[in-house]
């Protein structure tokens, strides 16, 4: 059974770009979340997903953040026009249920130049 | 708030030397309390976990008892391996937060372990 996915694992964009962010969860699993880890900093919630729905975003920056997770394909984490602060490490984690263990991926290390 | 403060690092030891890694809590009622290693390039595994007051968690050598008194959750080892070099993450899962949002981990800020052989 593969792990959660997560790519690219690296990402260079330079600011005002968009950054996509994929994650696959594992087989079965149907909650998916997203961290941020902030340099010097721990992981952080950002939003929690289930198919098709967004359960709680309450983490995620106001403007310029999106997630989603359709019913087909993976959760996408977009961050459009980013700016030197949106460098950090991004992990996804699922679960097969809402307070089931969490599962991480390896994460996508975005860099904003 | 719930929150969670563990020590910084780097830490660097010899192989079979004791470790231990510090990991103090703030939460209300009885969170449960999880140790996870971050192996490089690799994505946070759960090494181990506690449910209450007073459990031990204990997997591959790693040990962490659950203490309310002092509201802590130390992690150790007796004697560490070249191969347990990784970050290591205090974290807790509060299942009292508010608006049901039980699901929400707290983390620490990790601490990078060194084994040199």
């Amino acid at each position: 059974n593969a792990g959660v996915m997560q790519n690219p694992r690296h990402l260079v964009r330079r600011r005002g770009q968009e950054a996509r962010l994929r994650c696959s969860p594992m087989k079965g699993h149907s909650h998916v979340y997203w961290y941020r880890q902030l340099p010097e900093e721990g992981l952080k919630f950002m939003v929690y997903l289930q198919k098709e729905n967004i359960i709680d975003e309450s983490g995620m920056p106001k403007e310029r953040f999106s997630a989603e997770f359709p019913k087909e394909g993976p959760s996408i984490l977009r961050i459009q026009q980013v700016v030197r602060g949106d460098s950090a490490a991004y992990f996804c984690a699922s679960s097969p249920a809402r307070v089931g263990e969490q599962y991480f991926g390896p994460g996508t290390r975005l860099t904003v130049t | 708030g719930n929150s969670v403060t563990q020590m910084e690092g780097p830490v660097t030891l010899s192989e079979e030397a004791f470790l231990t890694i510090n990991c103090t809590y703030t939460a209300t009622g009885y969170p449960s309390l999880f140790w996870y290693v971050q192996y490089p390039g690799e994505g946070l595994q759960l090494l181990l976990k506690a449910t209450k007051a007073d459990d031990k968690g204990s997997n591959k050598g790693f040990e962490a008892t659950y203490r309310k008194e002092t509201t802590s959750f130390h992690l150790e080892k007796g004697s560490v391996q070249v191969s347990d070099s990784a970050v290591y993450f205090c974290a807790l899962r509060n299942l009292l937060n508010s608006g049901g949002s039980n699901y929400k981990l707290t983390f620490g800020k990790g601490t990078l372990l060194t084994v040199n052989p």
